[in-house]
């Protein structure tokens, strides 16, 4: 069974902090999809990554695609409170095919 | 951006009937559609791949008959949550993905509440 581990499970920050995503498994993914949902919605993709060792920027966040293809980590630079929501990481391995999420990890950003 | 809808957003039934949910890829043709559960503050919990022509794929633990998948054609997909019941309360969420890459997208979900 492929899983995916996020953490933390929960984090609460002040604004204007940092803070690191990790998103890891054994398996090897074909790619990686990052998303935020916000309560209520459904999930809104943010970046998905190929390569390994591949780093994309989303304004304050950047995305991070471990060599191996195996973990990636999403790093957001002076947290604001819009930043709030749940962060999903997915993995795929066939063009098409289902995706693994992983546990998924709460952001709570106060002002 | 590929885009994709469900409605209804929000149903609220009572127990014992059966409640339709659809799932529209607007933009983009999708020969598979999968179909998410979620409770509050988790992860998606894949139910079942549906699959354009054919039977729908369950994960294991999902009934069938309970949740009953229709992939009519390349755009539209639907489950219906057959003699609900209060448990069935929950938050359903479809994706799809392009024909092209891996990334699937999601539609905003449909809340269900059984009474």
């Amino acid at each position: 069974t492929q899983l995916l581990k996020q953490s933390p499970q929960f984090l609460s920050i002040q604004e204007g902090e940092n803070l690191t995503v990790y998103c890891n498994s054994s398996s090897v993914f074909s790619s990686l999809q990052w998303y935020r949902q916000e309560p209520g919605e459904g999930p809104v993709l943010l970046v998905t990554v190929v390569t390994g060792g591949e780093v994309k920027k989303l304004k304050r966040l950047t995305f991070q695609f471990g060599d191996a293809r195996k973990d990636s980590s999403l790093h957001i630079t002076a947290a604001q409170p819009g930043d709030t929501g749940l962060y999903l990481c997915a993995g795929a391995r066939t063009n098409a095919g289902k995706s693994t999420f992983g546990d998924g990890t709460t952001l709570t950003v106060k002002p | 951006g590929a885009v994709v809808s469900q409605h209804p957003s929000w149903v609220i039934c009572k127990s014992g009937t059966s409640v339709k949910i659809e799932c529209r890829s607007l933009d983009f043709q999708a020969t598979t559609m999968f179909w998410y559960r979620q409770f509050p503050k988790q992860s998606l919990m894949l139910m079942a791949t549906s699959n354009e022509g054919s039977k729908a794929t369950y994960e294991q633990g999902v009934e069938k008959d309970k949740f009953l998948i229709n992939h009519a054609s390349l755009t539209l997909s639907t489950l219906t949550v057959t003699s609900a019941h209060p448990e069935d309360s929950s938050f359903y969420i479809c994706s799809a993905p392009t024909a092209s890459t891996d990334t699937q997208y999601f539609g905003p979900g449909t809340r269900l509440t059984v009474l």
